[in-house]
């Protein structure tokens, strides 16, 4: 079965540069969440998408930002990195009760972003 | 506002023994959801079960088993005759019934299990 694919797996940047990682939600899925996991740490909520539209905001920092396009993909942008954005990011995809799923989240493998 | 604990910040067992790994909740919603996610080293996040608020009853598969009591907001996770394998990080989540709302998570637990 199709799962949550994220892209890039690994993603090295210096200081102050740009970084866009990118998410495919299990086909049907129509939710994208986004998810930082520092080392050591739990997963921390950064944003949601339901319906291509923001439904949810965490502790995303200013400098990210992120949409969900027509075709149910997710990107998120981060500018202006910092030596404390290097973290894995998970993204994770849901589907509504009104698409008959279970609600289950199910998270890709994570992108890991090492910032130097 | 929501929360999840998890108490039990690392836990050591040898191989088959029991363990019971602890959540605690708390919301203010009458319909959620609570999960329990594993991180083995290599850093996935493997779905492990989800059980709705509506569903109390206990829950087993293979060796793990699940222990929901919404009387005392815990939904414990065992895991019986323990194994290598199982060393990893177990995270305790919880969701309302809201289209894109966020889960949280708790800080999880570190299973190391030694042969």
């Amino acid at each position: 079965a199709a799962g949550v694919i994220q892209s890039p797996r690994h993603l090295i940047k210096e200081k102050r540069e740009t970084a866009t990682l990118k998410c495919y939600p299990i086909p049907r899925h129509d939710t994208v969440y986004w998810y930082q996991q520092g080392p050591g740490q739990d997963p921390q909520f950064l944003i949601s998408f339901y319906e291509k539209m923001q439904s949810d905001k965490g502790s995303i920092p200013d400098r990210f930002s992120a949409q969900q396009f027509s075709d149910y993909h997710s990107e998120l942008n981060m500018s202006s990195l910092e030596l404390g954005d290097s973290a894995l990011y998970f993204c994770a995809s849901r589907g509504t009760k009104r698409e008959g799923s279970t609600g289950e989240l199910f998270f890709g493998e994570g992108s890991r972003l090492t910032v130097l | 506002a929501q929360k999840v604990t998890q108490a039990q910040t690392e836990i050591s067992v040898v191989e088959k023994e029991d363990v019971t790994l602890d959540c605690v909740y708390e919301t203010r919603d009458t319909t959620y959801y609570l999960f329990w996610y594993k991180q083995p080293p290599s850093g996935e996040l493997v779905f492990l079960i989800r059980r709705n608020s509506f569903d109390e009853q206990n829950e087993i598969s293979g060796r793990y088993s699940w222990n929901f009591q919404k009387s005392t907001s815990s939904f414990n996770f065992t895991i019986t005759a323990s194994q290598v394998v199982d060393s990893a990080v177990y995270f305790c989540a919880l969701s309302n019934n809201q289209a894109g709302t966020a889960l949280i998570f708790g800080k999880g637990t570190t299973l190391s299990v030694s042969s």
